[in-house]
């Protein structure tokens, strides 16, 4: 069953920040965040194996909450670089994907 | 190779066609996945291989869909008599490892158009 994703859109002003939400009905054993740019394959960003574990990348962090199965992805300062379509992946036996968040970051 | 390579790039097929998509996976990873992704969607999980075996084929959506990877390297994806909506990208990914899989590298993709 594929995890949830919220919000579906972002506008974003570069400088602003925004959290994408992942949550999964599973029990899962990693989350991972991928970005994805018009008409291009997905791109790994990190994953999160441990419960409560925050790893960071950049100006861009995630948190992963084993316990409730939900993991949040944080864009600070966003750049225009960072839009695209962001995917969390959840890993049960398979790997499965949500919907994605589309983020626009304006000048 | 360098990364994961998937041909062809674009595919237009008339409705009831057969058609095959092929993955290269980067060498020596186990795990490879198949999904497929319509326009403004997520991907969509099809089925996954770990080496040659078809561990899990739930996402396949009928039996018109039909994957192997028979030496456990390239992998071909191959769908009978297409419909207009199989139109979509496929999209193949391969990991390095087994059980936890860790980074997901995935292909260009093929653009599937069914008229």
């Amino acid at each position: 069953q594929q995890p949830v994703q919220s919000p579906q859109a972002v506008i974003l002003r570069e400088g602003e920040d925004a959290v994408i939400n992942c949550s999964s009905s599973k029990a899962l054993y990693s989350v991972h965040w991928y970005r994805q740019k018009h008409g291009e394959a997905p791109v790994f960003l990190m994953i999160l194996l441990k419960g409560g574990e925050q790893k960071g990348h950049d100006k861009i962090s995630a948190s992963f909450n084993e316990k409730k199965q939900q993991s949040s992805l944080y864009l600070t300062a966003s750049q225009l670089s960072y839009s695209g379509t962001y995917f969390c992946g959840t890993e049960g036996d398979d790997m499965r994907f949500g919907a994605g968040t589309r983020l626009t970051v304006k000048p | 190779g360098a990364g994961v390579s998937q041909s062809p790039r674009y595919k237009v097929a008339k409705r009831g066609q057969d058609v095959a998509l092929r993955c290269d996976p980067i060498s020596g990873h186990v795990s490879l996945f198949w999904y497929q992704q319509a326009l403004g969607q997520g991907p969509e999980f099809l089925t996954y291989f770990q080496n040659e075996a078809q561990l899990d084929k739930s996402g396949l959506p009928s039996d018109r869909f039909f994957a192997e990877r028979p030496e456990g390297s390239v992998s071909t994806l191959k769908i009978q008599r297409t419909q207009q909506e199989d139109s979509a990208v496929y999209l193949c990914a391969s990991s390095l490892t087994q059980g936890v899989f860790g980074k997901l590298f995935f292909g260009s993709g093929t653009q599937l158009s069914v008229l």
